[in-house]
């Protein structure tokens, strides 16, 4: 099966800092990924869509300063935390949408971020 | 637009019980269904989907769902529960084959296994 991978799996930084996460279809190509963010205990909240070679698209009340997403090439996304705050600390989620099968998200395992 | 109901963020079931997990949805277009399970600090796992055709869908481990037209559900069920099957499972919705749609998920149902 299509298999996302997220790089690193979890993160501890300082505040102030800034911390990429990268985003991999490992054996297809997505022209479409997305950014999720999950709070403990609850559900996955769309941040931004993000479309090879183009801007991402960001949910309301996203700040797109604050959240960089690029979307390099069919098979990498990357979501950076610019100017981190504790309050930034949450699991970050992404998934990637197969273009030839587009009817299925195909989700990472998730990086951890922690904001000291 | 579309939105999802889980009813019961937490369902607990003994070894060997009936699973059963509650999802309603509302849409304005025919919608694509999809059931996810999450282990703890893990990503989102597909258990199955409905987007068109046969309304009872089967999916990995064991589980199933129909799609209910007339009552708007997405359940999902198993015949007999696993201690390997305690985990957060979430109901997405997105609109049907009419360009991009995003998912929209509930908020997630805690299933309990206990032996």
């Amino acid at each position: 099966g299509a298999v996302v991978s997220q790089h690193p799996s979890r993160v501890i930084c300082k505040s102030g800092t800034s911390v990429k996460i990268e985003c991999r279809s490992l054996d297809f190509q997505a022209t479409t990924m997305f950014w999720y963010r999950q709070f403990p205990k609850q559900s996955l909240m769309l941040m931004a869509t993000s479309n090879e070679g183009s801007k991402a698209t960001y949910e309301q009340g996203v700040e797109k300063d604050k959240f960089l997403i690029n979307h390099a090439s069919l098979t990498l996304s990357t979501l950076t935390v610019t100017s981190a705050h504790p309050e930034d600390s949450s699991f970050y989620i992404c998934s990637a949408r197969d273009y030839q099968g587009p009817d299925t998200q195909y989700f990472g395992p998730g990086t951890r971020l922690t904001v000291l | 637009a579309q939105s999802v109901t889980q009813l019961g963020s937490h369902v607990s079931v003994s070894e060997g019980a009936l699973v059963l997990l509650r999802c309603n949805y509302s849409s304005s277009v025919p919608p694509y269904l999809f059931w996810y399970v999450q282990y703890p600090n893990q990503g989102l796992q597909l258990l199955l989907k409905y987007t068109t055709g046969a309304t009872l869908v089967k999916g990995i481990n064991g589980f199933e769902a129909e799609f209910k037209k007339s009552e708007t559900s997405f359940h999902l069920t198993k015949p007999s529960a696993h201690m390997s099957d305690a985990a957060e499972y979430f109901c997405a919705v997105r609109g049907g084959n009419t360009g991009f749609q995003k998912l929209v998920f509930g908020t997630g149902t805690r299933l309990l296994v206990s032996p």
